[in-house]
């Protein structure tokens, strides 16, 4: 069964530090994986997208990394601020059409303290 | 930086109203989308269309209908609610940029609640 499981499910930490979120992932074939991030209230906002060729991608303080033997991803947030405060999806795509169906996570619900 | 919109923001409304959520688009974007989204959970396709006159159904059941009768336009509508559809409603768009690089935009929600 295709699957994608995130942990850990929440995380606080203080403004200034580092964290990293995980996600393991089932989808096959695999096509890309995606981190999204979504405020409370609002849609999702990508941040990457990473294919089975890239490791690392880096979008600002985000940087995503992929490793698609043991099919795992953790995006990792640097110095983080108070704005980063939100809920961060895991989405993974398979290659069964043009588009490629979309597995989403549940999401890790980070919270940052000043 | 996202040109997809999504009215109303919020939704209140009583047991065996018909309602109808819009989601436009300005992006020339071909494929649109409508999830659903509970608190803490993942998001469900319950409709999808690849282009004018184009609607699929999704992975999730939905009591819900659609339709795209221009590209820019694919609203969802509730022929008769219920408590059961209590739930934020995500429109999203893509673009034609090969198969494996394709980014999703998403609306801001709409949050309904069925009374």
């Amino acid at each position: 069964k295709n699957q994608v499981e995130q942990s850990p499910q929440s995380l606080i930490i203080l403004e200034g530090k580092n964290c990293t979120l995980q996600c393991n992932y089932t989808v096959s074939p695999f096509s890309n994986l995606r981190w999204y991030k979504q405020d409370t209230g609002r849609g999702p906002v990508s941040l990457t997208i990473m294919t089975f060729s890239e490791n690392t991608k880096s979008n600002g303080r985000y940087t995503a990394t992929l490793d698609a033997d043991t099919k795992q991803s953790s995006l990792h947030i640097t110095a983080s601020q108070l704005s980063d405060s939100a809920s961060y999806i895991c989405v993974v795509s398979d290659r069964g059409s043009t588009l490629g169906r979309l597995y989403f996570g549940r999401g890790t619900q980070l919270t940052v303290w000043p | 930086e996202a040109d997809i919109y999504q009215t109303p923001r919020y939704l209140v409304i009583g047991t065996g109203k018909k309602i109808t959520l819009e989601c436009s688009q300005t992006m020339g974007h071909d494929k649109m989308y409508w999830y659903q989204q509970d608190p803490g959970m993942e998001l469900h396709l319950i409709h999808y269309s690849y282009g004018v006159n184009s609607t699929e159904k999704g992975d999730l059941s939905s009591e819900s209908t659609v339709s795209r009768i221009r590209t820019e336009h694919f609203p969802l509508t509730l022929e008769s609610a219920r408590p059961s559809h209590t739930s934020q409603y995500l429109c999203a768009s893509s673009g034609i940029r090969g198969p494996t690089n394709e980014k999703l935009f998403f609306g801001s929600g709409t949050q309904l609640s069925v009374l």
